[in-house]
């Protein structure tokens, strides 16, 4: 089975530094992925980490430790967009290769 | 880029009644798509996994008669949803896989269902 644990919310600051962190438990793990999820709206790619390490895309990065069952998102220069859900998802290869997603935080961003 | 469209995209129905909700890979063929289901401030949970030309995967607690799906084609899926009662009433989103084993995976942009 699959146990993902986020925070359910977050606050920050415009123009800081926020990192949200996702831990996990799951038998076949291929991978995780972050997506970014506006209210009604369907997700968004973020990045995808298969291998231990820190991912760097622009404001985004996404580190991942697998032995610890461990990731987090770092947004960076937080704008007021940025405001949504941010959903963790491992990927367990064990059946069809789901994705299984945690609960979502959801980060409010403030002026 | 590769595109997976839903629809529809908003759908009211009766209780009692049926209604199918598509989901379609645009430009690529998808051989597994998945369909999960998103109650409102919650997470989105996988309802079953639609393989081309084989029965559905049902996850524990998802019942297969009641949520009928059907993969007849590389780029369809279908998710019907039958007999359906108030508490059915949720954001559906499906998705598609990239290949045949990748983790390149697109979403729809989900369907709105509310059963009056």
């Amino acid at each position: 089975g699959q146990n993902i644990d986020q925070p359910t919310e977050m606050t920050a600051t415009e123009g800081a530094i926020v990192q949200i962190n996702c831990t996990y438990q799951t038998s076949g793990f291929n991978g995780l992925f972050w997506y970014q999820q506006h209210a009604g709206e369907a997700p968004t790619f973020l990045s995808y980490n298969v291998l231990d390490g820190l991912e760097e895309k622009g404001r985004f990065s996404s580190f991942l430790s697998r032995s610890k069952g461990y990731s987090y998102l770092l947004l960076k220069e937080l704008q007021m967009k940025d405001s949504a859900s941010y959903l963790c998802a491992v990927c367990d290869q064990t059946g069809a290769n789901n994705l299984f997603f945690g609960t979502g935080t959801r980060l409010t961003v403030i002026p | 880029g590769a595109v997976v469209s839903q629809h529809p995209s908003r759908v009211i129905c009766k209780s009692g009644t049926s209604v199918k909700i598509e989901c379609r890979s645009l430009d690529f063929q998808a051989t597994t798509m998945f369909w999960y289901r998103q109650f409102p401030k919650q997470s989105l949970m996988l309802m079953a996994t639609s393989n081309e030309g084989s029965k559905a995967t049902y996850e524990q607690g998802v019942e297969k008669d009641k949520f009928l799906i059907n993969h007849a084609s590389l780029t369809l899926s279908t998710l019907t949803v039958t007999s359906a009662h108030p508490e059915d009433s949720s954001f559906y989103i499906c998705s598609a896989r990239l290949g045949s084993s990748g983790n390149t995976i697109y979403f729809g942009e989900g369907s709105w269902l509310t059963v009056v």
